[in-house]
């Protein structure tokens, strides 16, 4: 199983909105609507951001939204603040049912 | 609040079998409502799924890992437990445990331990 393609960063100013892709194929991300998306600061575990392509979990902010169209996946991030700088990553469930993560994204705060 | 802890040995030596232990707090490993997973992370790289695992003893791996790795829950003591046999230096990384949120592959990573370190080198 091969990983998902994120670029490897992504970088905007404050208060402007990013958008992270996320590719795969159509035995995984575009077979299903099982995508969600991790925020990880340096020396800490991931955190969830979304599931299910687009839904935010319980106390995650609002400026964080996801989508799909094909086998593409998509993290915007609206309204960018410092706190965001982080790497994100992307993991779809398969075919084979198992999951396989993206390789990540640095997203840099100008 | 449920809470997740990685255990085990900091160091192991090549071509012997690293072994972890994930001990769960304040929800049971018993549940038929969630799946356990391990994912490892190396130095400066991104996430990996080794594979996961539900109370009954149902696994399901990583294709690339498959002959090395092995899972297993103790139920009485709420943990789960990751060995993975013959390691080389590529399997030094940070071993994360963490709760798939329902009993589904298809399910999200909602609650993570915080990683432990292992190296592997002699």
């Amino acid at each position: 199983q091969s990983a998902l393609t994120q670029p490897a960063s992504v970088s905007g100013s404050p208060g402007q909105s990013i958008t992270i892709s996320c590719t795969g194929t159509s035995s995984d991300i575009g077979g299903y609507n099982y995508v969600s998306w991790y925020q990880q600061h340096p020396g800490k575990a991931p955190k969830l951001m979304i599931y299910d392509v687009t839904y935010r979990p319980s106390g995650v902010s609002n400026r964080f939204s996801g989508s799909k169209s094909g086998n593409t996946a998509s993290l915007t991030i609206s309204g960018l603040q410092a706190e965001d700088e982080a790497d994100y990553y992307c993991i779809s469930y398969t075919a084979s049912v198992t999951v396989v993560f993206g390789g990540g994204t640095k997203v840099t705060v100008l | 609040q449920l809470q997740l802890q990685e255990s085990g040995p900091g160091l192991v030596k090549p071509s012997e079998t690293l072994s972890l232990t994930c001990t769960v707090s304040g929800g049971s490993i018993s549940s038929d409502t969630y799946f356990w997973g391990w994912i490892r992370q190396p130095p400066g790289k991104g996430l990996e799924w080794i594979g996961t695992i539900y109370y009954s003893g149902t696994t399901y791996y990583n294709s690339s890992l498959k002959s090395r790795v092995t899972m297993s829950v103790d139920t009485p003591k709420n943990q789960f437990s990751l060995k993975l046999n013959s390691v080389t230096a590529a399997d030094t990384a940070v071993y994360y445990c963490a709760r798939q949120s329902w009993a589904s592959m298809a399910a999200p990573f909602d609650y993570w331990g915080q990683g432990t370190l292992v190296t592997v080198s002699s």
